[in-house]
Parts: C-alpha cells; structure tokens; sequence
C-alpha cells in the first residue's frame, strides 16, 4: 500500500528564517500534489509537480521533485507569520486511478 | 463565485441518527471526491465518482453511501451515525489537465468542509 510521509509533523520557527518541509512516497508516481489548509478551513491547492526535476515557486515557497528518490521537498524562504498553516503533499496511488493518498502533514507555526 | 460548495457546514447530530451532506461544483469537473478528516488532522479519501460512475470505493463501512445525481453533485448519506464518525468531510473534484506529450495531471479542488459531531 502507497504510504506518504511527511516530516517534521510539527514546525515551529522565527520570522525571516529558512526551513524545508520533506514528503516521503512509496510509489513510482511522478505527479505530486501540493495543499495548504489554514487553520478551519478547507485545502487550498499550491503546486503541481509532474516531472522528474521539477521545481516550482510561489513567493518564499519553491517545491521540487525527485521521482527517483521518491522526495518532494516544500523550501520556505524568511518565513512570516502568514505562512502559518498545515502543508500536506498527496500522490496518486497509480497514474489514473483517481485515488489520491495525503501525507501526515507538516503544522507550521511562525512565530513573530 | 463558489467553485465547490457543500451543506451544512455544521452538522451536530445523537447517534443512531441518518444524516446527508451535499455537495456540488460549477467548475464543469468530471470527477468528484469524498475525504474524511480526522482529529489529528489526517486526510482520508472515501470516495470517488467519475462521470457519476464509483470508481473508487475505499474501505469504509455500509453505513456510508455516496450518490451522484448528475457530474456536479455528490451527496454523501450516512446511516446509523456512530460517535468515530464524528470528523470534518471535504468535498472536492478535479478534471484531467493533458500536457503536450500526451502526459496529464489532476489538480484537486476543495469544498469547505462539514463538520459533523455525533454526540
């Protein structure tokens, strides 16, 4: 069965500092999913990556993909307080299936 | 504009009870889903209709039953609620994005979620 680990589950840092967010997969997949949810709310989708390489930013966020280590990895750059959120990457379990599995998700906290 | 919308937003409800949370999207998506989140946070698929066929089932009890009238509307029925049914339910559809070179992706896009208590 497809597992989708992320790490850290929990994330507490300071304003104006880097970290990275990693996301685990057991499968060959090389589309990977990208969500944020805020606190209440619903999941907002932030990237799509659908290649060996890919790199994607959005403001202090840049995604990349690594299929052949099954990686994906979510880089926040000087982190501020509105970033705080709940960050889940998800994977098609097979191409074309439409059953997508959700990472554990990483909780970030930003402190002021 | 909403792109995908579900009600109630709330739902509070006594065990034993039949409840019914709908769902619908005006995005023209073919595919519709079911996601139940739990407490901790962990998002599960229940759920997933294409072109209003199931084509994904996951192991969830009877009690659960989706319906899908038409390719914008997915309707989750819950019979005889139990307390481990208390979780937040996202609706959520996708349409097939094809990229030159024939290989394609399917971004997702969410409802609002239900909050559903059973006391």
């Amino acid at each position: 069965e497809l597992k989708v680990e992320q790490n850290p589950l929990f994330l507490s840092m300071q304003e104006g500092k880097n970290y990275t967010i990693y996301c685990n997969y057991s499968t060959t997949s090389d589309r990977l999913y990208w969500y944020r949810q805020d606190p209440g709310k619903s999941l907002e989708s932030l990237f799509v990556l659908l290649s060996n390489g890919a790199v994607k930013q959005e403001g202090r966020l840049m995604a990349s993909l690594d299929t052949k280590a099954r990686l994906s990895t979510l880089h926040i750059t000087a982190a501020v307080h509105d970033l705080s959120a709940t960050y889940f990457c998800a994977v098609d379990e097979t191409p074309g299936t439409y059953k997508y599995i959700f990472g554990t998700g990483t909780r970030l906290k930003v402190l002021a | 504009d909403t792109a995908v919308s579900q009600t109630p937003k709330y739902l509070v409800t006594q065990m034993g009870n039949d409840k019914s949370i709908k769902c619908e999207q005006n995005l023209g998506h073919d595919t519709m889903y079911w996601y139940k989140q739990d407490s901790k946070k962990f998002l599960k698929i229940m759920f997933s209709y294409n072109n209003k066929e199931l084509i994904i089932n996951e192991t969830v009890p009877n009690r659960f039953s989706p319906k899908s009238p038409d390719k914008a509307h997915l309707n989750l029925h819950i019979n005889s609620l139990e307390l481990g049914d208390s979780a937040v339910y996202f609706c959520a559809s996708s349409q097939v994005s094809w990229l030159a070179g024939g290989s394609s992706y399917n971004e997702q896009f969410f409802g609002p979620g239900t909050r559903l208590t059973v006391l």
